[in-house]
């Protein structure tokens, strides 16, 4: 199956810093979404991004299909931030399931 | 509905009783999923089930596990004779019909088996 690694596994930031989260995957996809994870455990969509560039206020993304990653952009982060990041990929040519990757676990200190 | 809904959002039982979660799609939608996010293996699919074609089981880890959906609009995600390694949060999404469209997820329910 497809693999989606998430880098890094681990980030703390100070409130109002910037910060970049990379998603590999190893096979060409029609599909990949960010999610935030809250502390509820609730899966908030972010960006529904298969190629290209979005934003959304202080959050952008990017997928580079053609290189296989994507990155999840945060400025001037604030503490509600927090939480857990997944990038999720849909493989080409495979079933509709989201394949997930291991998550970015964020934490923005006041 | 507004969103997915699933049901009940905690469910705690004992080691060897079934279960039954419930999942409630966003209307409209003709694709319901079912994932699940345990500590040991993150986030996995389990089953899809796609307008009125069979359902793709492919993930689910054991024939203790079936799922089924009734009138192509509310899912039932059912645990036979559960186990400890059972206990993880159990997560609906639904989708419009087709390939690389995005999937909407519910709030999810969390078993706990003692």
């Amino acid at each position: 199956g497809i693999q989606v690694e998430q880098s890094p596994p681990d980030l703390i930031l100070q409130e109002g810093a910037n910060s970049t989260l990379r998603c590999n995957f190893s096979d060409s996809v029609n599909n990949l979404q960010w999610f935030h994870q809250n502390p509820w455990g609730q899966l908030i969509n972010l960006f529904y991004i298969p190629s290209g560039t979005k934003q959304n206020g202080r959050l952008s993304a990017t997928t580079v299909a053609t290189e296989r990653y994507s990155l999840l952009y945060i400025s001037s982060s604030q503490t509600t931030d927090s939480g857990v990041y997944f990038c999720a990929v849909e493989r080409n040519n495979a079933g509709n399931m989201l394949t997930f990757g291991g998550g970015t676990r964020l934490m923005v200190k006041p | 509905g507004a969103g997915v809904s699933q049901s009940p959002s905690n469910k705690v039982t004992e080691k060897g009783k079934d279960v039954e979660l419930r999942c409630d799609p966003i209307s409209g939608h003709t694709a319901l999923y079912w994932y699940r996010q345990s500590l040991g293996q993150g986030l996995e699919f389990l089953i899809y089930f796609q307008g009125n074609s069979a359902p793709d089981k492919s993930g689910l880890p054991s024939d203790r596990f079936s799922a089924e959906r009734t009138g192509g609009s509310v899912s039932t995600l059912t645990i036979q004779r559960t186990q400890q390694e059972d206990s993880a949060v159990y997560l609906c999404a639904s989708s419009s019909l087709g390939r690389g469209v995005k999937q909407y997820f519910g709030p999810g329910t969390r078993l706990t088996v003692t």
